[in-house]
């Protein structure tokens, strides 16, 4: 069975500086992973997927994120914060005919 | 377009009634689900529709939830004899499900019905 693991419920960083959200998965396929935010009081949206295609995925708002297999690793990554990320991120797996496994989410604030 | 509506966005309900969720998927979606988040925590899977498919319901907690769906359209989530753990906000979502795998296929999510049970 698949699992995800987020490694930091809380993470803040100054507005301009890098962020990093961390992701780590167990699944004994090949995976396809993803990260989906939620903003306060509005749905999930998608922020990238990855399906097995380029390791290094691109998504909207700058975010982007590398499916690292040795390291069963999908970090989130975005150089610069915005004030408009703080939000709640979830990393999510999937495989095959399975129901998707949400990790428990990591809260992003960004101080000015 | 429009995108997955839900309704209602709240409902405070006391312990031991019954409540029905709805759900209204992007038109064309054949692939429906249903989430539960409660307080803090991320999403669970509760159960999942696919066309005209037996749905998969390996994630109801318990009898007391139920769900339908009337063809490709709308859904409904029943909670019987709810109970406070029952309060979260749950989340309907819907995707093309066109290709083999189709829980590849990116999920529209609504804005959810936050429960609480009194």
């Amino acid at each position: 069975a698949q699992s995800v693991t987020q490694l930091d419920s809380h993470v803040s960083v100054s507005e301009g500086t890098p962020v990093l959200l961390r992701c780590n998965y167990s699944s004994s396929y090949s995976p396809s992973l993803f990260w989906y935010v939620q903003h306060p009081n509005k749905g999930l949206q998608l922020l990238l997927k990855y399906t097995s295609a380029a390791t290094l995925v691109k998504g909207i708002n700058g975010f982007e994120a590398e499916f690292k297999k040795s390291e069963t690793s999908f970090h989130l990554t975005k150089p610069s914060a915005h004030m408009s990320d703080a939000a709640e991120y979830f990393c999510v797996v999937s495989e095959g005919n399975t129901p998707l496994v949400f990790g428990k989410g990591t809260r992003l604030s960004v101080i000015a | 377009g429009a995108g997955v509506s839900q309704s209602p966005s709240n409902k405070v309900t006391e312990k031991g009634k019954d409540v029905e969720l709805r759900c209204d998927p992007i038109s064309g979606h054949t692939a429906l689900y249903w989430y539960r988040q409660r307080l803090g925590q991320g999403l669970e899977f509760l159960i999942y529709f696919q066309g005209n498919s037996a749905p998969d319901k390996s994630g109801l907690p318990s009898d007391r939830f139920s769900a339908e769906r009337t063809g490709e359209s709308v859904s409904t989530l029943t909670i019987q004899r709810t109970q406070q753990e029952d309060s979260a906000v749950y989340l309907c979502a819907s995707s093309s499900g066109v290709l083999a795998g189709a829980r590849y296929n990116e999920q529209f999510f609504g804005p959810g019905t936050r429960l609480t049970v009194l």
